[in-house]
């Protein structure tokens, strides 16, 4: 079945530096989903591409739909205490009508020493 | 209320007890989704309701029973569960179905179950 293959698994980095994170997959997928979710809380969306190539910024979030669809980046800008928790990327495949598939990576967790 | 509420938050039950998890969304959309999320492991999609229609069942156990009285409720019933079945259990919704370009998913906060 399809996969994402999230990376890293986890990291620690210091406030003001920045952060990337990765997904890859085997399959090409339509659509590429970053979610965050901090502890207690359900996913919340962050960044959604919808283009192969499409770079979009939210504030000092930037994601990358990567050209060949199999992969997608995130890039967190000097980052700060608030950005702890874990980070999901999500692809979706199907279209024209059907019901699609939303597959999910097992997350990234990012923790910040202040 | 605004969003995707969830009750309870928190759930411990004996693996012969039957009980419910509730979802509701204020968000006027027309598809949820139940999900279990396990440590280390990924999302794991159990349920789709599109316009109060169950249109997907990934392999779930019958001792989970979703049951979509209208568009803005959701309920996962629950009975006679095994302890792998602890997890967080997520409700989202979505306007329309899933496939379609910027129909993204709204999640709820999650009841976290612990089957003893």
């Amino acid at each position: 079945g399809q996969q994402l293959n999230q990376s890293p698994q986890s990291m620690f980095i210091q406030e003001g530096e920045d952060v990337s994170m990765n997904c890859t997959s085997s399959s090409i997928f339509n659509t590429w989903l970053w979610y965050k979710q901090d502890p207690g809380e359900g996913p919340v969306l962050l960044i959604a591409l919808y283009k192969a190539g499409e770079l979009t910024s939210n504030g000092r979030l930037t994601a990358q739909f990567g050209i060949t669809r199999k992969d997608s980046f995130l890039n967190i800008s000097a980052s700060i205490p608030s950005d702890v928790g874990i980070y999901f990327c999500a692809g979706l495949s199907g279209g024209g009508g059907s019901q699609g598939n939303l597959i999910f990576g097992k997350g990234t967790k990012l923790s910040v020493k202040p | 209320e605004t969003g995707v509420t969830q009750t309870p938050r928190h759930l411990v039950m004996g693996m012969t007890n039957k009980k419910s998890l509730k979802c509701e969304q204020h968000l006027g959309h027309n598809a949820m989704y139940w999900y279990k999320q396990s440590a280390k492991k990924p999302l794991e999609l159990m349920f789709v309701y599109s316009l109060e229609e169950r249109v997907e069942n990934n392999s779930v156990p019958s001792r989970f029973s979703p049951e979509c009285p209208n568009s803005s409720h959701l309920f996962l019933h629950l009975h006679t569960l095994q302890p792998e079945d602890s997890a967080l259990y997520l409700c989202a919704s979505s306007q329309g179905r899933l496939a379609a370009s910027h129909n993204e998913q709204f999640f709820g906060p999650g009841t976290r179950l612990t089957v003893l």
